[in-house]
């Protein structure tokens, strides 16, 4: 267990709808990373945010959003869902995420299917 | 960003050493070296690090070579529960943050 939760653990929704992905990053731990796991894209790099501060910007769509709140948890919002989103959402955390060599821990995923 | 490469799969032998290659020509002097694995059905998990030494941690060891373009996973004593994908990793920077780069890694199998 590396302490990083995901809700909801799966979920299945249509084309065209919006979902939220919520993740609590581990205590202590101020960074929060999103990556997405598809099969043909293997696992790609979202976002991070950083104490609620967005730090850097990876393949997100713009469809995309995600943001982090005071408490450190971290939401993903994905509108006008499309089948090719239908992947795994990982979260990670890491204590800082401004040193290159900090270690991220990720929470078990969340399998998103649009139907 | 530099890039790695590593063998789509490798075979071991339960409780033999395994030794997982990565090529990274294009290394810059302040890239570290990062090794995940992955689990089946699980999340990433952090291995390993190094920049220029060879390192050593309960999982494993990471051998950097001298001019820092390749290097290798050491597990010392592969168990079944080793078999996962194995990333390595240059970590990028983007923006005013870092993002670990996952190429298609190295998938272990290991055999009883």
């Amino acid at each position: 267990d590396s302490g990083v939760t995901q809700t909801p653990k799966h979920l299945i929704t249509a084309t065209g709808q919006r979902v939220t992905l919520r993740c609590s990053p581990r205590s202590g731990d101020l960074s929060v990373y999103w990556y997405q796991q598809s099969l043909d894209q293997g696992l790609q790099f979202l976002i991070q945010y950083y104490n609620g501060e967005e730090r850097a910007k990876g393949n997100i769509l713009e469809r995309f959003s995600a943001q982090q709140f005071p408490d450190l948890h971290s939401e993903l919002n994905l509108s006008s869902l499309e089948l090719g989103d239908s992947a795994l959402y990982f979260c990670a955390s890491s204590v800082a995420g401004t040193s290159i060599d900090n270690e991220q821990f990720f929470g078990p995923g969340t399998r998103l299917t649009v139907l | 960003d530099a890039k790695t490469t590593q063998p789509n799969s490798m075979e071991s032998n339960e409780e033999e050493p395994v030794h997982l290659p990565c090529n990274h020509s294009t290394i810059s002097g302040t890239d570290y070296i990062h090794w995940y694995r992955q689990l089946p059905s699980q999340g990433p998990e952090y291995v390993i690090h190094g920049l220029t030494s060879n390192v050593n941690n309960r999982m494993a060891s990471l051998a950097i070579a001298e001019d820092r373009k390749s290097s290798t996973l050491i597990l010392h004593r592969a168990t079944l529960r080793d078999a996962a994908v194995y990333y390595c990793i240059l970590k990028m920077v983007v923006n005013s943050g870092y993002a670990l780069n996952f190429g298609k890694g190295t998938s272990l199998l290991v055999t009883p």
